[in-house]
Protein backbone atom coordinates (compact mmCIF):
# COMPACT_ATOMS: atom_id res chain seq x y z
CA UNK A 1 0.00 0.00 0.00
CA UNK A 2 1.70 3.34 -1.32
CA UNK A 3 1.74 5.35 2.14
CA UNK A 4 3.42 8.36 4.54
CA UNK A 5 4.36 6.58 7.80
CA UNK A 6 5.35 9.05 10.43
CA UNK A 7 6.29 7.98 14.40
CA UNK A 8 5.93 8.70 16.84
CA UNK A 9 2.12 9.71 16.63
CA UNK A 10 2.03 10.76 19.77
CA UNK A 11 4.67 12.20 22.16
CA UNK A 12 4.92 13.88 25.47
CA UNK A 13 8.53 15.49 26.29
CA UNK A 14 10.62 18.18 28.40
CA UNK A 15 11.41 21.23 27.36
CA UNK A 16 15.29 20.70 26.21
CA UNK A 17 15.29 17.50 25.54
CA UNK A 18 16.34 16.33 21.72
CA UNK A 19 13.93 14.05 19.51
CA UNK A 20 13.13 13.05 16.03
CA UNK A 21 10.31 12.97 14.54
CA UNK A 22 10.68 9.96 11.24
CA UNK A 23 8.89 9.95 8.11
CA UNK A 24 9.28 7.51 5.17
CA UNK A 25 7.44 7.08 2.02
CA UNK A 26 7.20 3.79 -0.34
CA UNK A 27 6.23 6.36 -3.48
CA UNK A 28 9.77 6.39 -4.42
CA UNK A 29 8.70 10.19 -4.16
CA UNK A 30 11.41 12.98 -4.98
CA UNK A 31 9.79 15.43 -2.89
CA UNK A 32 8.88 15.82 0.71
CA UNK A 33 7.57 18.09 3.49
CA UNK A 34 7.31 18.82 6.52
CA UNK A 35 4.54 20.80 8.11
CA UNK A 36 2.60 22.09 11.05
CA UNK A 37 -0.37 22.67 12.23
CA UNK A 38 -1.98 25.20 14.77
CA UNK A 39 -5.14 26.20 15.49
CA UNK A 40 -5.94 29.53 14.02
CA UNK A 41 -3.06 29.22 11.89
CA UNK A 42 -3.27 26.46 9.40
CA UNK A 43 -0.81 24.54 8.29
CA UNK A 44 2.33 25.88 8.05
CA UNK A 45 5.61 24.40 5.88
CA UNK A 46 8.45 24.03 8.11
CA UNK A 47 11.12 22.39 5.45
CA UNK A 48 11.27 20.48 2.49
CA UNK A 49 13.49 18.57 0.31
CA UNK A 50 13.61 18.21 -3.57
CA UNK A 51 15.62 14.94 -3.64
CA UNK A 52 18.57 13.03 -1.32
CA UNK A 53 20.91 15.94 0.41
CA UNK A 54 19.17 19.08 -1.40
CA UNK A 55 16.50 20.54 1.52
CA UNK A 56 15.29 24.33 2.30
CA UNK A 57 13.50 26.14 4.97
CA UNK A 58 9.67 27.17 4.52
CA UNK A 59 7.76 29.46 6.54
CA UNK A 60 8.55 28.54 9.85
CA UNK A 61 12.09 26.72 10.24
CA UNK A 62 13.29 27.78 13.39
CA UNK A 63 13.84 25.64 16.07
CA UNK A 64 14.17 22.81 13.42
CA UNK A 65 17.01 20.74 11.28
CA UNK A 66 16.05 17.78 8.69
CA UNK A 67 18.13 15.66 6.82
CA UNK A 68 17.62 14.00 3.43
CA UNK A 69 20.26 11.01 3.29
CA UNK A 70 17.92 8.27 1.68
CA UNK A 71 15.24 8.96 -0.75
CA UNK A 72 12.24 7.76 1.55
CA UNK A 73 13.53 9.21 4.47
CA UNK A 74 12.77 12.53 6.11
CA UNK A 75 12.92 12.83 9.41
CA UNK A 76 12.61 16.14 11.80
CA UNK A 77 14.72 16.92 14.26
CA UNK A 78 14.44 19.32 17.43
CA UNK A 79 17.40 19.95 18.83
CA UNK A 80 16.07 21.50 22.29
CA UNK A 81 12.39 21.63 22.06
CA UNK A 82 10.43 24.93 23.28
CA UNK A 83 6.95 24.54 24.66
CA UNK A 84 5.82 26.73 21.68
CA UNK A 85 6.94 23.86 19.34
CA UNK A 86 3.85 22.20 20.49
CA UNK A 87 1.99 21.16 17.36
CA UNK A 88 0.40 19.12 15.23
CA UNK A 89 3.05 17.80 12.77
CA UNK A 90 2.60 16.75 9.17
CA UNK A 91 4.85 14.58 6.86
CA UNK A 92 4.12 15.02 3.20
CA UNK A 93 5.43 13.70 -0.31
CA UNK A 94 4.80 13.95 -4.35
CA UNK A 95 6.53 12.79 -6.99
CA UNK A 96 8.78 14.78 -9.40
CA UNK A 97 5.76 14.50 -12.30
CA UNK A 98 3.17 15.14 -10.09
CA UNK A 99 1.76 17.23 -7.96
CA UNK A 100 -0.79 15.74 -5.80
CA UNK A 101 0.43 15.70 -2.12
CA UNK A 102 0.70 12.73 -0.14
CA UNK A 103 0.19 13.02 3.58
CA UNK A 104 1.06 10.95 6.80
CA UNK A 105 -1.18 10.73 9.35
CA UNK A 106 0.60 13.03 11.77
CA UNK A 107 2.10 13.50 15.01
CA UNK A 108 0.75 15.05 17.95
CA UNK A 109 3.93 16.67 20.05
CA UNK A 110 3.67 17.93 23.74
CA UNK A 111 6.42 19.59 24.59
CA UNK A 112 5.66 20.42 28.64
CA UNK B 1 2.26 37.20 0.06
CA UNK B 2 -0.33 35.09 -0.76
CA UNK B 3 -3.35 34.47 1.71
CA UNK B 4 -6.00 32.11 1.17
CA UNK B 5 -9.42 32.56 3.32
CA UNK B 6 -11.59 29.91 3.89
CA UNK B 7 -15.39 31.10 4.41
CA UNK B 8 -17.28 29.95 6.01
CA UNK B 9 -15.29 28.35 8.95
CA UNK B 10 -17.76 25.79 9.78
CA UNK B 11 -20.77 24.42 7.98
CA UNK B 12 -23.80 22.25 8.93
CA UNK B 13 -26.45 20.82 6.50
CA UNK B 14 -28.77 18.53 6.89
CA UNK B 15 -28.20 14.82 4.54
CA UNK B 16 -28.87 15.18 1.22
CA UNK B 17 -28.28 18.89 0.20
CA UNK B 18 -25.98 19.78 -2.22
CA UNK B 19 -23.90 22.20 -0.68
CA UNK B 20 -20.25 24.77 -1.63
CA UNK B 21 -17.49 25.61 -0.12
CA UNK B 22 -15.27 28.36 -0.76
CA UNK B 23 -11.85 29.37 -1.29
CA UNK B 24 -10.35 32.69 -2.14
CA UNK B 25 -6.73 33.78 -2.79
CA UNK B 26 -5.28 37.06 -2.89
CA UNK B 27 -2.85 36.45 -5.76
CA UNK B 28 -3.82 35.00 -8.96
CA UNK B 29 -0.11 34.57 -10.36
CA UNK B 30 -0.95 30.33 -8.80
CA UNK B 31 0.63 26.97 -10.27
CA UNK B 32 -2.18 24.66 -9.03
CA UNK B 33 -4.73 24.45 -6.24
CA UNK B 34 -5.64 21.50 -3.92
CA UNK B 35 -8.41 20.58 -2.42
CA UNK B 36 -8.25 18.18 0.71
CA UNK B 37 -10.38 16.30 3.35
CA UNK B 38 -8.91 15.98 7.06
CA UNK B 39 -10.83 13.74 9.12
CA UNK B 40 -10.30 13.92 13.69
CA UNK B 41 -6.92 12.96 14.69
CA UNK B 42 -6.03 12.06 10.86
CA UNK B 43 -3.65 12.97 8.13
CA UNK B 44 -4.99 15.11 5.16
CA UNK B 45 -6.54 13.09 1.53
CA UNK B 46 -6.24 14.76 -1.45
CA UNK B 47 -9.97 15.07 -3.08
CA UNK B 48 -9.09 17.06 -6.49
CA UNK B 49 -5.83 19.10 -8.03
CA UNK B 50 -6.32 21.88 -10.77
CA UNK B 51 -3.96 23.28 -12.61
CA UNK B 52 -3.79 26.60 -13.59
CA UNK B 53 -4.64 26.17 -17.01
CA UNK B 54 -7.71 24.39 -15.81
CA UNK B 55 -11.49 25.26 -14.85
CA UNK B 56 -12.42 22.78 -12.92
CA UNK B 57 -11.90 18.94 -11.87
CA UNK B 58 -14.59 15.83 -10.80
CA UNK B 59 -14.56 13.42 -9.08
CA UNK B 60 -17.51 11.44 -8.24
CA UNK B 61 -19.88 13.82 -5.95
CA UNK B 62 -17.03 16.06 -5.75
CA UNK B 63 -16.92 18.83 -8.31
CA UNK B 64 -13.77 22.01 -7.62
CA UNK B 65 -13.71 24.85 -10.11
CA UNK B 66 -11.44 27.18 -10.39
CA UNK B 67 -11.14 31.29 -11.61
CA UNK B 68 -7.87 32.77 -11.11
CA UNK B 69 -9.22 36.27 -12.54
CA UNK B 70 -11.63 36.22 -9.12
CA UNK B 71 -8.62 34.60 -7.09
CA UNK B 72 -11.62 32.00 -6.30
CA UNK B 73 -12.32 28.20 -6.05
CA UNK B 74 -15.44 26.09 -5.06
CA UNK B 75 -16.09 22.95 -3.70
CA UNK B 76 -19.69 21.04 -5.43
CA UNK B 77 -20.20 18.29 -2.76
CA UNK B 78 -23.58 16.52 -4.21
CA UNK B 79 -26.16 14.90 -2.18
CA UNK B 80 -24.29 15.25 0.89
CA UNK B 81 -23.96 12.44 3.20
CA UNK B 82 -22.93 11.98 7.04
CA UNK B 83 -19.53 10.34 5.66
CA UNK B 84 -18.78 13.55 4.15
CA UNK B 85 -18.26 15.33 7.81
CA UNK B 86 -14.49 16.21 8.05
CA UNK B 87 -12.52 19.60 7.15
CA UNK B 88 -12.32 21.30 3.98
CA UNK B 89 -8.79 22.32 3.44
CA UNK B 90 -7.90 24.31 0.00
CA UNK B 91 -4.11 24.76 -0.84
CA UNK B 92 -2.67 26.46 -3.44
CA UNK B 93 1.66 26.19 -4.95
CA UNK B 94 2.21 29.17 -6.59
CA UNK B 95 5.12 28.58 -8.22
CA UNK B 96 5.90 25.31 -11.22
CA UNK B 97 8.08 22.92 -8.52
CA UNK B 98 7.82 24.35 -5.62
CA UNK B 99 7.43 22.69 -2.56
CA UNK B 100 5.28 25.81 -0.89
CA UNK B 101 1.52 24.95 -0.36
CA UNK B 102 -0.21 27.95 0.98
CA UNK B 103 -3.61 26.45 2.92
CA UNK B 104 -6.48 28.21 3.85
CA UNK B 105 -7.50 27.61 7.28
CA UNK B 106 -10.64 24.98 5.66
CA UNK B 107 -14.04 24.81 6.46
CA UNK B 108 -15.60 22.56 8.90
CA UNK B 109 -18.51 20.48 7.69
CA UNK B 110 -21.27 18.68 9.54
CA UNK B 111 -23.37 16.47 7.62
CA UNK B 112 -26.86 15.59 9.85
CA UNK B 113 -28.45 12.39 9.79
Amino acid sequence: EAQVTQNPRYLITVTGKKLTVTCSQNMNHEYMSWYRQDPGLGLRQIYYSMNVEVTDKGDVPEGYKVSRKEKRNFPLILESPSPNQTSLYFCASRSWEGYEQFFGPGTRLTVL
Amino acid sequence: KQEVTQIPAALSVPEGENLVLNCSFTDSAIYNLQWFRQDPGKGLTSLLLIQSSQREQTSGRLNASLDKSSGRSTLYIAASQPGDSATYLCALSSQGGSEKLVFGKGTKLTVNP
